[in-house]
């Protein structure tokens, strides 16, 4: 199994700032995620966090409104650029240790964008 | 986006009584996962059945996977308040490294 820190919990963010959500590992994932939730509806997929190369996202979202950063088997970034009140969602960083195994998510960040 | 359909949307039941939750899918799988989230918090992972799988139990769940209708069944027997949270079927499709969510079930379980 896998623990997935994730931080902050929660924020509220002026429109057109960014924020950087962090996810940290405590041991190896082969492969983490980035996901989406507004509330009360279910997770929809951003990116794929690739180790050393450039994260591969889903269809609606780009790599300037939501760059994301894997330098390593245990830690990536997700940030969320120019920000509107659009953007307000929780996010939730997810990790697993190969193909067809359980996912470990970390508690999800909810963000508000006022 | 989402691969698959849940049903019922929302589910309330008395203690003690079984909560069935069902999941629908689109394509060509290699396992189906089942997860609980409680009040939009990170979701922990309840049960894996494998493509070639049929059945398979953990605790008070059951889970059942049918293939050839694209659907699985989650089974929670002997409800408890504690049970009350989000169930989300999600799939690993064929070829692909992601998982995909379904829309989810809101159980409310009633001491």
């Amino acid at each position: 199994s896998a623990v997935i820190s994730q931080k902050p919990s929660r924020d509220i963010c002026q429109r057109g700032t960014s924020l950087t959500i962090q996810c940290q590992v405590d041991s190896q994932v082969t492969m983490m995620f980035w996901y989406r939730q507004q509330p009360g509806q279910s997770l929809t997929l951003i990116a794929t966090a690739n180790q050393g190369s450039e994260a591969t996202y889903e269809s609606g979202f780009v790599i300037d409104k939501f760059p994301i950063s894997r330098p390593n088997l245990t830690f990536s970034t997700l940030t969320v650029s120019n920000m509107s009140p659009e953007d307000s969602s929780i996010y939730l960083c997810s990790g697993n240790k190969g193909r067809a195994t359980e996912a470990f998510f970390g508690q999800g960040t909810r963000l508000t964008v006022v | 986006s989402q691969q698959g359909e849940e049903d019922p949307q929302a589910l309330s039941i008395q203690e003690g009584e079984n909560a069935t939750m069902n999941c629908s899918y689109k394509t060509s799988i290699n396992n189906l996962q089942w997860y609980r989230q409680n009040s939009g918090r990170g979701l922990v992972h309840l049960i894996l059945i494998r493509s070639n799988e049929r059945e398979k139990h953990s605790g008070r769940l059951r889970v059942t996977l049918d293939t050839s209708k694209k659907s699985s069944s989650l089974l929670i027997t002997a409800s408890r308040a504690a049970d009350t949270a989000s169930y989300f079927c999600a799939t690993d499709a064929v070829g692909i490294d992601d998982m995909r969510f379904g829309a989810g079930t809101r159980l409310t379980v009633k001491p």
